[in-house]
């Protein structure tokens, strides 16, 4: 089992549509979540940052957290064409060298 | 504006021939990270670098090695590239304590 799963997609939506992106972890020691957009042929581009459960809103951007669950998501509002990209989730904590351990990524496509 | 650079951004190389990957970043920071990517996969951690301190990654093969001279630069060495090598090697950098490192754009390998 991966210590981070992601639905791999494809993801197609329209623009403006409320896009949910979700991944689950094994690991009990994670205390960080990251998201990270990876446009093609690019380095991954931090997004979000959460630690802990919890909320955490940057403009059309909502990551969430659950423990309990060991649930992550990124909600992205009002979904622009521009969104389109690779949308990979990240946990960490446990390792004294801030070790991230990613999911597979979901490809996002957002069409006009 | 400060950032991580790497080149070159495509480097094609031989089968079995050596090759170099080169890493620069004006952040300051005292880790830096060698991730490989796959496509459609998630970036997978090689090894890292806490200042001059070595790290390697228990599942990484021995054909990488890595060379930190200073603060700013790190180098990928692969010193058989086989045809499974082929992949994005991502160079990530973080402060001490920080659970959020910043990626380069990448270096797109292609082994023939």
């Amino acid at each position: 089992q991966k210590e981070v799963e992601q639905d791999p997609g494809p993801l197609s939506v329209p623009e403006g549509a409320i896009v949910s992106l979700n991944c689950t972890y094994s690991n009990s020691a994670f205390q960080y979540f990251m998201w990270y957009r990876q446009y093609s042929r690019k380095g991954p581009e931090l997004l979000m940052y959460t630690y802990s459960s919890g909320n955490k809103e940057d403009g059309r951007f909502t990551a969430q957290v659950d423990k309990s669950s060991k649930y992550i998501s990124l909600f992205i509002r009002d979904s622009q064409p521009s969104d389109s990209a690779t949308y990979l989730c990240a946990s960490s904590g446990g390792t004294s060298y801030g070790k991230l351990t990613f999911g597979q990524g979901t490809i996002l496509t957002v069409h006009p | 504006d400060a950032m991580v650079i790497q080149n070159p951004r495509y480097q094609v190389t031989q089968f079995g021939k050596p090759v170099t990957l080169s890493c620069s970043q004006t952040l300051n920071h005292n880790v830096m990270y060698w991730y490989q990517q796959k496509s459609s996969q998630a970036p997978k951690l090689l090894f890292h670098y806490y200042d001059k301190d070595f790290n390697n990654e228990a599942d990484t093969p021995d054909n990488f090695q890595s060379r930190r001279p200073n603060t700013s630069f790190c180098f990928l060495d692969i010193r058989s590239p086989g045809l499974g090598d082929a992949a994005m090697y991502l160079c990530a950098t973080s402060r001490v304590g920080s659970e959020t490192q910043y990626f380069g754009p990448g270096t797109r390998l292609l082994v023939l």
